[in-house]
């Protein structure tokens, strides 16, 4: 059982923008900024999307931003594309000098 | 070229032992630590536990400390996750990772080794 939530599923159309969020504790999300989001296909190795709450990999789309308020993270893709449809799993520093994923969301093009 | 190159699909009954491995290149591997991800068959990711080659300090998951060990030999490059006696529940996707930009996050993955435990 994860210490992170995630919605189990988010939607939207092409073009539009929608956000993930991740929630936990002062202990892991709220207590650091290290919180890292992860795109993955199906039967596909995970992509890093975002690290330390909202800095861009270089390669990554622009349209993916990452933020945090309190004990939530967010994941915020704009201009929804068809290509983007994939889980996407949150991950944080914990207290415990461990990490630890969330659940993960599927995101659904419609 | 960063890359991590994991072992081969394996087949093991219960109660064996197993050890695979994840063979980094590309960069200084005693400098960038390592961690092991497992992914059970229609399930999420899970963060195993992390491994600091230049010095084998490890750190594991409360729900993987004493259920499998990491390990490395830095003379060769490669790290490992091994069980002493596999369960049907071992059952999974098993991914190798290297930390990243911050040091908290994985940028650099294995290909993922599959294990089946079945009698």
């Amino acid at each position: 059982q994860s210490a992170l939530t995630q919605p189990a599923s988010v939607s939207g159309s092409p073009g539009q923008s929608i956000t993930i969020s991740c929630t936990g504790t002062s202990s892991d999300v709220g207590g650091y900024k290290y919180v890292s989001w992860y795109q993955q296909h199906p039967g596909k190795v995970p992509k890093l999307m975002i690290y330390d709450v909202s800095n861009r990999p270089s390669g990554v789309s622009n349209r993916f931003s990452g933020s945090k308020s309190g004990n939530t993270a967010s994941l915020t893709i704009s201009g929804l594309q068809a290509e983007d449809e994939a889980d996407y799993y949150c991950s944080s520093f914990t207290s415990g000098s461990t990490r630890v994923f969330g659940p993960g969301t599927k995101v659904t093009v419609l | 070229e960063v890359q991590l190159v994991q072992s081969r699909a394996e087949v093991k009954k219960p109660g064996e032992s197993l050890k695979i491995s994840c063979k980094g290149s590309g960069y200084s591997f005693t400098n960038y630590w390592i961690g092991w991800v497992r992914q059970m068959p229609g399930k999420g990711l899970e963060w195993m536990g992390i491994i600091y080659p230049g010095d084998s300090d490890t750190r594991y998951s409360p729900a993987f400390q004493g259920q499998v060990s990491i390990s490395v030999d830095k003379s060769i490059g490669t790290a490992y996750l091994q069980w002493s006696s596999l369960e049907a529940s071992d059952t999974a996707m098993y991914y190798c990772a290297r930390q990243g930009y911050s040091g908290y996050e994985f940028n650099y993955w294995g290909q993922g080794t599959l294990v089946t435990v079945s009698s």
